[in-house]
């Protein structure tokens, strides 16, 4: 059974970098043909995809997001990671990592991690 | 990219049947069948309940389905049972190879 899990800083200073790691277990990250994804939720919102990384390496990213994303992986420690430049209140989310599979349906999340931005 | 459009609520008896509709363009849900919907109850990670517009992943009972027509996809929900109560997110692979999210339905069984 595939688990993902989040974990990184729960607040963040405005104009800095948000960092989130998921670790995999269950399963290894370049054994198969799978997107590795993000996913946040603002309180009381919807869902916005944010990116993906495939298990080569490519990526992938909300074209709204894509100037202050950055999202790799590190296949020796099964781990794929965030990062979010220049952050303000609105980045302020619950946020997924997740593992999609061919047409890119999400089939297995992570718990969640709020991160709250704020001085 | 825009969001997929979504009813924000919908509401029906136990027992009943329920359809909640997701709307996009030719470059996502028009263009491929690679739909997705998901569950989430408050608090918890969303679960995937159909993907390929109409595939149940193992798990997930026969009373939720998943269909297409052009630009609009559907999850119908049968048989409605209080613990169906929830929202609901489409979600589609667009022609840039991106996925967009739907505004998400709240599901209310009365």
């Amino acid at each position: 059974q595939v688990q993902l899990q989040e974990s990184g800083p729960g607040l963040v200073k405005p104009s800095q970098t948000l960092s989130l790691t998921c670790t995999v277990s269950g399963g290894f990250i370049s054994s198969g043909t799978y997107y590795w994804s993000w996913i946040r939720q603002h309180p009381e919102r919807g869902l916005e995809w944010i990116g993906y990384i495939y298990y080569s390496g490519s990526t992938y990213y909300n074209p709204s997001l894509k100037s202050r994303v950055t999202i790799s992986v590190d296949t020796s420690k099964n781990q794929f990671s965030l990062k979010l430049n220049s952050v303000t209140a609105a980045d302020t989310a619950v946020y997924y990592c997740a593992r999609a599979s061919r047409g890119l349906a999400f089939d297995y999340w992570g718990q969640g991690t709020l991160v709250t931005v704020s001085s | 990219q825009s969001a997929l459009a979504q009813p924000a609520s919908v509401s029906e008896s136990p027992g009943q049947s329920i359809t909640i509709s997701c709307t996009g363009s030719s470059s996502d849900v028009g263009g491929y069948d690679y739909v997705s919907w998901y569950q989430q109850h408050p608090g918890k990670a969303p679960k995937l309940m159909i993907y390929d517009v109409s595939n149940r992943p193992s798990g997930v009972g026969n009373r939720f389905s998943g269909s297409k027509s052009g630009n609009t996809a559907s999850l119908t929900i049968s048989g409605l049972q209080p613990e169906d109560e929830a929202a609901y997110y489409c979600s589609s692979h667009t022609t840039s190879s991106t996925v967009v999210f739907g505004g998400g339905t709240k599901l209310t069984v009365l």
